[in-house]
């Protein structure tokens, strides 16, 4: 499968502990995207990377998230000290970045949910 | 928070039946996507427009963006059991793609 792919698919974890995502984005895509997701509402951005530079990051990132793209290839998300409002679908996208953001199509994952009790 | 203004919210329909869902922006977007979730799942990219006023068909489904680029829709011909799922519109501009809250499609039998 030449996907994205993410892990773990599921993370049950008590407050205030840490968290780490990974995502392996598609091989030949240089652009990938974290989002968040709840229930009933459409994916929300909180960073991308070209490469291995992250760009951007969105107000929803606080200091307690952290996004790394070392080599340029696969990223982790990790999270301090967990609250339960971080309880959602995260999930990852990538793309192949055609120049001045047009023309371009994420490809998702089938996301980490993870749940804060 | 969501910029763009999805519906309806949520549709019952019969099988055989057309369906059509909308998205509309106080923004304009240089490129308008569809998605479908399942439940437990990523977003699965359906059609990507990229010039106002085009009009995509993938299978039965067909999606317009609008002259004004700042709206478009989906349509879904002939549904069948397997299109249940959360449809979600999203519109990029510059560096930054905004989704929709989703339409969820049940489709009966």
């Amino acid at each position: 499968d030449t996907g994205v792919s993410q892990d773990p698919r599921h993370k049950i974890t008590k407050r205030g502990q840490n968290v780490t995502f990974r995502c392996d984005p598609i091989s030949e895509h240089n652009r990938l995207y974290w989002y968040r997701q709840t229930l009933g509402q459409g994916p929300e951005f909180l960073t991308y990377f070209q490469n291995e530079a992250q760009l951007e990051k969105s107000r929803l990132l606080s200091d307690r998230f952290s996004a790394e793209r070392p080599k340029g290839s696969f990223s982790t998300l990790e999270i301090q000290r967990t609250e339960q409002g971080d309880s959602a679908m995260y999930l990852c996208a990538s793309s192949l970045e055609g120049g001045l953001f047009l023309n371009e199509k994420l490809f998702f994952g089938s996301g980490t949910q993870l749940s804060v009790l | 928070g969501q910029q763009l203004n999805q519906s309806p919210q949520s549709m019952f329909i019969q099988e055989g039946e057309d369906v059509s869902m909308n998205c509309t922006s106080s923004s304009i977007f240089n490129t308008w996507l569809w998605y479908k979730q399942d439940p437990g799942e990523g977003p699965v990219l359906l059609i990507a427009l990229y010039k106002a006023g085009e009009l995509t068909s993938n299978g039965r489904l067909t999606a317009q963006f609008g002259i004004t680029r700042k709206d478009s829709f989906l349509n879904i011909s002939a549904s069948i059991p397997s299109d249940v799922g959360i449809y979600f519109c999203a519109g990029q501009s510059n560096n930054d793609m905004r989704f929709g809250a989703g339409t969820r499609l049940t489709v009966k039998p």
